[in-house]
């Protein structure tokens, strides 16, 4: 059974300062998925990785897949408080189905 | 392009009794999956429909269940509900399998 596991849960910084935040995932997956979540919203698509070594970015938000390691990171430049949220990665079932397994999510609070 | 649309937006339900929840997915896309998300599970796949079957099934009872439409929509229904069924139910389009998940504004879901 797929499981994908985010680190950290939660996570309070300052404005200015860069962090990461990592998905491992338990088995192989033809794509992994970062989304956004503002509190009482749906989930808002940020980016799809679909090969290893692919790296995308918009704005501060970095993110980046190791298919051999089973990590994606989603890194966070020079952060604002625009970005506070909660990020989700999600993993999908290889299985012919859409079905996706997401990550706990982490809590990311950005303080002025 | 209009995205995904959920109605009700909220609703409040008494334990015992049933519920159905309506996703109308972009135009075009063929796929509809479903998204139980709760602060103490997390979000849990609940099933997937292409083409008016269902692909797959997420681990929940059967009182969960759903349907698709020849234009795509998908309903999903709860019967007997209880309190744990209190959450935000998501669903998501896609234009194919394996394609990007687009989710829906969702429906909260009260039990009391």
């Amino acid at each position: 059974e797929l499981k994908v596991e985010q680190n950290p849960l939660f996570l309070s910084m300052q404005e200015g300062k860069n962090y990461t935040i990592y998905c491992n995932y338990s088995t192989t997956s033809d794509r992994l998925y970062w989304y956004r979540q503002d509190p009482g919203k749906s989930l808002e698509s940020l980016f799809v990785l679909l090969s290893n070594g692919a790296v995308k970015q918009e704005g501060r938000l970095m993110a980046s897949l190791d298919t051999k390691a089973r990590l994606s990171t989603l890194h966070i430049t020079a952060a604002v408080h625009d970005l506070s949220a909660t990020y989700f990665c999600a993993v999908d079932v290889p299985q012919g189905a859409q079905k996706l397994v997401f990550g706990q999510g982490t809590r990311l609070t950005i303080n002025p | 392009k209009a995205g995904v649309t959920q109605t009700p937006r909220y609703l409040i339900k008494t334990r015992g009794q049933q519920v159905t929840l309506s996703c109308s997915p972009i135009s075009g896309h063929r796929s509809v999956s479903w998204y139980q998300q709760t602060p103490g599970q997390g979000l849990q796949f609940l099933f997937e429909y292409f083409s008016e079957t269902q692909r797959n099934k997420g681990n929940f009872p059967g009182r969960f269940s759903g349907r698709q439409f020849s234009n795509s929509r998908s309903e999903m229904n709860v019967s007997t509900l209880e309190l744990g069924d209190s959450a935000l139910y998501l669903c998501a389009s896609s234009l194919a399998l394996l394609s990007e998940a687009f989710f829906g504004q969702g429906t909260r879901l009260t039990v009391v």
